[in-house]
């Protein structure tokens, strides 16, 4: 079972920090933490992923708890353009099969 | 690079008929996927594509078939269309396999 879970619905102020939990009880050892992210009316657009090591890169940061049982998506200062569904994905490595949830839709206000 | 693009936008179809989708990925990408994404739902992964050879399969049936050329387009084709199979379907591309994913922005499909 490669489900994770995530709250249905978040909100944030702008220019504040976001955090986004996810669970993945179940996860393997081997299987990555994939973070995508979809805009009203587009794709998915990728945003982080990582294995053990917390991960930064220009869109964010993601924090894996030391037992790899869940991670935290970290958005430093949302804004308005952050407003989208955020799918917390394991990739089990078989072909790049990416199975995705229902994510948490995540509100920013003004 | 140029982004990935799908064509058409937006299709209507009868039940029971045959549509094919296509999807240009980004040059120098050996590998692309098709997702469905019904309305609410995240998208479930219907096949990949690596280097025009089928890569992995999700749980659809047959009727759901690919092709990817080596010019980095790829079609989705769906026979005897169902009023289920009404949904936005998604193709990304990727270097390799395993490598992360660009999105198109989908080509809706409603079946009636």
């Amino acid at each position: 079972d490669a489900k994770t879970t995530q709250p249905n619905s978040m909100e944030s102020n702008e220019e504040e920090p976001v955090h986004l939990p996810c669970n993945h009880s179940t996860i393997s050892g081997t299987d990555y933490i994939h973070w995508y992210r979809q805009l009203p009316s587009q794709g998915p657009e990728y945003v982080i992923h990582g294995l053990t090591s917390n991960v930064n890169n220009r869109m964010a940061s993601l924090a894996i708890a030391e037992d790899r049982k869940s991670s935290t998506l970290i958005l430093h200062r949302a804004t308005l353009r952050d407003a989208a569904v955020y799918y917390c994905i394991r990739d089990t490595g078989t072909a790049s099969k990416l199975t995705f949830g229902t994510g948490t839709r995540l509100q920013v206000t003004l | 690079e140029t982004g990935v693009t799908q064509s058409p936008t937006h299709l209507i179809k009868t039940r029971g008929q045959q549509v094919t989708l296509r999807c240009s990925s980004q040059s120098g990408h050996n590998t692309v996927s098709w997702y469905q994404q019904a309305l609410g739902q995240g998208p479930q992964f219907i096949f990949q594509y690596y280097r025009e050879e089928e890569n992995g399969r999700g749980n659809f049936p047959p009727r759901f078939s690919g092709l990817q050329f080596p010019n980095y387009s790829s079609e989705l084709n769906v026979n005897a269309l169902e009023l289920d199979d009404s949904a936005l379907y998604l193709c990304a591309s990727s270097r390799e396999p395993n490598d992360e994913q660009y999105f198109g922005p989908g080509t809706r499909l409603t079946v009636t």
